[in-house]
This record gives structure tokens, sequence and C-alpha cells, in this order.
């Protein structure tokens, strides 16, 4: 069955970066994208990105570009999320999700990256 | 960018009462809209795809609706376990924008 699973709950300083994994399986990881979306406490979601688990090509979120790089591992089916600069702003739980028929199928259960002095 | 606007923000309905929630994109996105519902705690769950594709294993209680920039999510009978949040999204262009949710709320 298809699983993405995320790296565990980080707590990061304001300024510091954080490194988000999403590990694939129980499909071709090459055939499909991932995306990134995340979401503050009690607000909505917000798509962060795209990342063609193919060939690497990448479609970033205007209000990230700069401190967001999304990779992938094809050896070991991950896709990463790295993102720099961090303020506070950025607390939310970040989910990674598989993207089909340019919709997001199957979802990470969540990462919650907390940036707090 | 295309912005997604989805009304209302949160409904208040009885089991087995028939629940619409709209979306409208600022722009024509075609078929290019998904549904997504999610619980607390929990990570969204995809619905509906293609505007009216149901997902698999998902409810024949939902449906999706509409082409360009109106679109709608129905539930024919809410259940208990329907009680949630509801998001759309396009995916029409980037950035692939969602709306901004609908609290299906017990009454």
């Amino acid at each position: 069955q298809v699983q993405l699973v995320q790296s565990g709950a980080e707590v990061k300083k304001p300024g510091a970066s954080v490194k988000v994994s999403c590990k694939a399986s129980g499909y071709t990881f090459t055939s499909y994208g991932i995306s990134w979306v995340r979401q503050a406490p009690g607000q909505g979601l917000e798509w962060m990105g795209w990342i063609s688990a193919y060939n690497g090509n990448t479609n970033y979120a205007q209000k990230l570009q700069g401190r967001v790089t999304m990779t992938t591992d094809t050896s070991t089916s991950t896709a990463y999320m790295e993102l720099r600069s961090l303020r506070s702003d950025d607390t939310a739980v970040y989910y990674c999700a598989r993207v089909h028929s340019s919709s997001f199928d199957y979802w990470g259960q969540g990462t919650l990256v907390t940036v707090s002095s | 960018d295309i912005q997604m606007t989805q009304s209302p923000s949160s409904v208040s309905a009885s089991v087995g009462d028939r629940v619409t929630i709209t979306c409208r994109a600022s722009q024509g996105i075609s078929s290019w809209l998904a549904w997504y519902q999610q619980k607390p705690g929990k990570a969204p769950k995809l619905l509906i795809y293609a505007a009216s594709s149901l997902q698999s294993g998902v409810p024949s209680r939902f449906s999706g609706s509409g082409s360009g920039t109106d679109f709608t999510l129905t539930i024919s009978s809410l259940q208990p376990e329907d009680f949630a949040t509801y998001y759309c999204q396009q995916a029409n262009s980037f950035p692939h924008t969602f709306g901004g949710g609908t609290k299906v709320e017990i009454k």
C-alpha cells in the first residue's frame, strides 16, 4: 500500500534551517511528483511547492522563493524539503503529498516545526 | 496567482442534511479542481479530483460539480463522520492554491 512517512517534530530557533524528509513506499517513486503543504496552527492549508521525482524539476510558492529547496533521493524513494532563515510565522505542520492527476491522493502524517527563541 | 474563495466559511447541519459548499476561482481553471476533507490533528484526505471524479474508497454521498470558475461539493446525507473542514484546491496553474476552508459543524 502507498505510504508517505515523514520525519519527526523539530524545534528550531529563528534564523535556523530545517530539513523534513518524506519516505515513500508502495509505488514507483519516480512516476509521481511530490508537493509540500503547510498548515499554521488553527489556519488553512498553504501550498509550498512541487518537485518532480522523475527529473527533479521544481516549482515553489513565490513567498518562499529563496528560502525553500525541495529535493529527492531516488535511491531511497525519499523527498526532502529544506526551509532556511526560519521565522516564528514558519511554525506549522508540514505535509508531503503524492501528486496524481494534479491532486494529492496520499499524504504524509505531518511534521510539526516549531520556531521559537 | 489564482485565488480560491470558499463559502460559507462554516455551516451548522444535522445528520441526514444535504450540505453544499461552493468554491469560486478568480479565473477559469477548467476542471482542475480537487476537494479535501480534514479532521482535527489529521492529514487532509482527497475526496474529489478533476472537479467531479470520486476518489476510490470515498462514499458516494460525496459529489462534486462545476467547471471554469464555479464549483460545488455536495454531501447528500450528512453522516456523523463527515463533521470536518473541507478545502478546495486548484491545479490549473502554479501555485496550486487552496481555498480558505469550510468547517461543517454539528447543529
